[in-house]
């Protein structure tokens, strides 16, 4: 079972673009976080949410968490090659266990 | 050293072999998990360490799969009789604080298992 689900699971976009990608559950969390994983390499984390209806900005990304702490989102303005990856949500659930959702893939062509 | 280092990066097993895949967390970092994550999957939690103690193993797949901190710092995740659905990467993160702390995690490359 899926504890979180996001979506979409794949986007292609040109440079220039916007984008959002979703994580949703039906479970609440702790805390949210968002991972950027290239390939070969592990996941990097690129923020944690921790209370309901908080808003991060991290230059052109902002993450947004639900106000009941069950889903999250991440928006990429004018997105560059350099944004190319995998994105992963990951929550922690219970203040014990981080879930990760199935990930993004994200491509921007120059 | 200045990250988490795992080794081997590839190993390609022999159906029924067994393997041991080592992680080397950053000094001083309390918690140690293991992840499995499948091509185009997110991680799937395996077990956790917090110093030496493995507190959480609720993760593993199956019998054959065991994980060790010693002196709790290095870790193994040992796999018997390696199946083919056991192929994917196994990723190690660490962490300054015990589970639970909101704490960030950092990860290692990853060891890319391929069993034929």
């Amino acid at each position: 079972t899926q504890l979180l689900e996001q979506s979409p699971q794949f986007l292609s976009i040109q440079e220039g673009e916007n984008l959002t990608v979703y994580c949703n559950s039906s479970s609440v969390f702790s805390s949210l976080q968002w991972y950027r994983q290239e390939p070969g390499e592990g996941p990097v984390l690129l923020v944690t949410v921790v209370t309901g209806g908080e808003v991060k900005k991290l230059k052109r990304l902002t993450f947004q968490f639900g106000d009941a702490r069950k889903d999250s989102s991440l928006h990429i303005t004018a997105a560059q090659p350099g944004d190319t990856g995998l994105y992963l949500c990951a929550g922690l659930y219970n203040f014990n266990k981080f879930y990760f959702g199935s990930g993004t893939k994200l491509n921007v062509k120059p | 050293g200045a990250g988490v280092s795992q080794s081997p990066r590839y190993k390609v097993a022999k159906r029924g072999q067994d393997v041991a895949l080592r992680c080397d967390p950053i000094s001083g970092h309390v918690s140690l998990f293991w992840y499995q994550q499948a091509l185009g999957q997110g991680p799937e939690f395996l077990t956790y360490f917090q110093n030496e103690a493995q507190l959480d193993k609720s993760g593993l797949p199956s019998d054959r799969f065991f994980a060790e901190r010693p002196e709790g710092s290095v870790s193994t995740l040992k796999i018997q009789r390696t199946q083919q659905e056991d192929s994917a990467v196994y990723l190690c993160a660490s962490s300054l604080r015990p589970r639970g702390g909101g704490e960030k995690l950092f990860f290692g490359s990853g060891t890319q298992l391929s069993v034929l």
